[in-house]
């Protein structure tokens, strides 16, 4: 089983910052990598799909980079709504639903 | 607008079953394949299980195969899961998502959960 770390597992900056998240695959996913975000009592919200691409409807400040087993969201200016949980997906083991990272907290400093 | 609503979720005995519902709007239900995903309590996302867009293929994680079994019907626009032989590490949040497209495993839409609880 493909197993995913996320790095840090907290974040703390201010409103304004660059955020970068880390996920590392246990072996190579290609570039079959998603990334969620979720906010406390709400369900998840797709990110981007495939490593690199944004989602429909998500702000241009989201972007997703990386192949094989290393991987990084980036958030390049942190608006106050983007305070959640975020979570990378791996969908190698397709038709399989794949599996998720821990989930990396982007709290307010 | 895209709209899942699951329903279902209740507190059940080990060992007991369950079904669970999502009714799905604002989209052409019978085009996609779909997924459960559960989060326990407190803790991360797990896949559970899809079907694909006419209902013959179905694939599960192995914590659940077995014991569990995905069904749709589209015309009524809905999808379920069949939950049998409940384990008290059954217990969580059961959404209901969409598949961005073919077999990605990518979920563009999620409902907002049905909570089941598994305990004596």
């Amino acid at each position: 089983e493909i197993v995913l770390t996320q790095s840090p597992a907290t974040l703390s900056l201010s409103p304004g910052e660059r955020a970068t998240l880390s996920c590392r695959a246990s072996q190579s996913v290609s570039s079959y990598l998603a990334w969620y975000q979720q906010k406390p009592g709400q369900a998840p919200r797709l990110l981007i799909y495939d490593a690199s691409n944004r989602a429909t409807g998500i702000p241009a400040r989201f972007s997703g980079s990386g192949s094989g087993t290393d991987f990084t969201l980036t958030i390049s200016s942190l608006e106050p709504e983007d305070f959640a949980v975020y979570y990378c997906q791996q969908r190698s083991n397709w038709p399989l639903g794949g599996t998720f990272g821990p989930g990396t907290k982007v709290d307010i400093k | 607008e895209v709209q899942l609503v699951e329903s279902g979720g209740v507190v059940v005995q080990p060992g007991g079953s369950l079904r669970l519902s999502c009714a799905a709007s604002g989209f052409t239900f019978d085009d996609y394949t779909m997924h459960w995903v559960r989060q326990a309590p407190g803790k991360g996302l797990e896949w559970v299980s899809l079907i694909s867009w006419d209902g013959g293929s179905t694939y599960y994680a192995d914590s659940v195969k077995g014991r569990f079994t995905i069904s749709r019907d589209n015309s009524k626009n809905s999808l379920y899961l069949q939950m049998n032989s409940l384990r008290t590490e059954d217990t969580a949040l059961y959404y209901c998502a969409k598949d961005i497209i073919g077999y990605s495993s990518s979920f563009d839409y999620w409902g907002q959960g049905t909570l089941v609880t598994v305990s004596s």
